[in-house]
């Protein structure tokens, strides 16, 4: 079994619906929870970093760390056209090294 | 410009020749990753580098060789390259403080024949 579980999708929404993104994990060992967004043809940008339990939010964007349940999840408000990519949950535990465990990634269409 | 430069941005070969892929960056980070992106598979980690003594091989080293020639360098190399090493390969940075989150370069798309 991977580490980090990711339903590859894909998703696909109206403008301006709420999307809910997710991951599982098994490894309760993870403390550093982290969201790219990769556009086609691009290497994966940085959208929301956390650490331990609890909501984290920037502008359109909530991140939420469920520890107790292995299970973060990536709220996007108000989605755009432009927001349409695949979106990778990261995760990493002090012991690797910082070395990145990466789900495959959830491949998100915005229709206008 | 980009802070993290990935070269060639593509490249097609054949099976059995020596490939190398090279990354630099100008964020000033001390460590640095080999990621490769399979579809279905999602990224690996290759090799990572915390500074330009130390190399640590990751997930999936085999057929594979790193060299970190400064701060700013780490490049890698495939020294007979197969069909199934045919993949994405990133490069990433992040800096040595209390965990800090790494930032990716836009790959190199390789193709071996």
């Amino acid at each position: 079994q991977k580490e980090v579980e990711q339903d590859p999708g894909p998703l696909s929404v109206p403008e301006g619906a709420i999307v809910s993104l997710n991951c599982t994990y098994s490894n309760s060992a993870f403390q550093y929870f982290m969201w790219y967004r990769q556009y086609s043809r691009k290497g994966p940008e940085l959208l929301m970093y956390t650490y331990s339990s609890g909501n984290k939010e920037d502008g359109r964007f909530t991140a939420q760390v469920d520890k107790s349940s292995k299970y973060i999840s990536l709220f996007i408000r108000d989605s755009q056209p432009s927001d349409s990519a695949t979106y990778l949950c990261a995760m990493s535990y002090s012991n690797s090294g910082y070395a990145l465990n990466f789900g495959k990634g959830t491949s998100l269409l915005v229709t206008p | 410009d980009a802070d993290v430069t990935q070269t060639p941005r593509n490249r097609i070969t054949k099976t059995g020749k020596r490939i190398m892929l090279e990354c630099s960056q100008t964020k000033g980070h001390d460590r640095m990753y080999w990621y490769r992106q399979d579809p279905g598979l999602g990224l690996r980690l290759i090799y990572y580098s915390f500074d330009v003594k130390d190399i640590n091989k990751g997930e999936i080293s085999d057929g594979y060789s790193v060299s970190r020639q400064a701060q700013a360098k780490f490049s890698l190399s495939l020294e007979s390259a197969i069909p199934n090493q045919t993949a994405l390969y990133f490069c990433a940075t992040s800096d040595s403080r209390a965990y800090q989150p790494q930032h990716f370069g836009d790959g190199t798309r390789l193709s071996i024949l």
